[in-house]
């Protein structure tokens, strides 16, 4: 059972173009979503979370998209770099415990100069 | 200085050998955690140890079995190892209970599995 869907699989963008990663999500005892930035041979690396009081919520060129209703969120980064090339995956997690997240299937971004 | 390191960083070994992955986090948090890689890149938490406790034992064969001899060390012995456990295994911690960044999952490199 997938918790947590993620979309596309891959995502090939011309440098300073946006790039949109789109998640769902199905438990709604979830009330913490980050976003995690994996480069190759490295570990995930925390990008941006949102928790759902909020809809929205940007930090530099990265800003993510909270519907509640819909049970989605979205990952927009603007003016994508090819250093932006990387895996990113959103997940979601409930409660204090942060860090049990259930992760998406993961998106791979190219950034093409 | 490498907040959390693990090691080895490479480990290809013959099917039903143990095998042992150690990792160190020097960020004083009190939660650490095991997570696995597949060969489709998805992550699955295996376990978490709050202050040497294990608090999140996920689905996991009993063959994998983690020990934490104090906060800032979590360590995964692998018994028997199979086909299927080839993997990246990734250690990362945390602060526990904030809000926004806090909370906040620290990643080391992984630790790539490969079984023979």
């Amino acid at each position: 059972q997938q918790q947590v869907k993620q979309s596309p699989q891959s995502l090939i963008v011309q440098k300073g173009g946006i790039s949109i990663i789109n998640c769902a999500y199905e438990n709604t005892a979830f009330d913490y979503f980050p976003w995690y930035q994996q480069f190759p041979g490295k570990g995930p690396a925390l990008l941006i979370a949102i928790r759902p009081d909020v809809s929205e919520k940007k930090e530099g060129r990265f800003t993510i998209s909270f519907n509640k209703s819909a049970k989605q969120f979205s990952l927009h980064i603007m003016d994508s770099q090819p250093g932006d090339s990387a895996t990113y995956f959103c997940a979601a997690s409930k409660g204090s415990n942060t860090g049990k997240l259930i992760f998406g299937q993961g998106t791979t971004l190219q950034v093409k100069p | 200085d490498t907040a959390v390191s693990q090691t080895p960083k490479y480990l290809v070994t013959q099917m039903g050998n143990d095998k042992s992955i150690k990792c160190e986090q020097n960020l004083g948090h009190d939660t650490m955690y095991w997570y696995k890689q597949d060969s489709k890149k998805f992550l699955k938490i295996m376990f978490s140890y709050n202050n040497k406790e294990l608090i999140i034992n996920e689905t996991v064969p009993n063959r994998f079995s983690p020990k934490s001899p104090d906060k800032a060390h979590l360590n995964l012995h692998i018994n028997s190892l199979e086909l299927g456990d080839s993997a990246v295994y990734f250690c990362a911690s945390s602060q526990e209970g904030g809000q926004g960044r806090t909370g906040e999952l620290f990643f080391g490199e992984g630790s790539r599995l490969t079984v023979l």
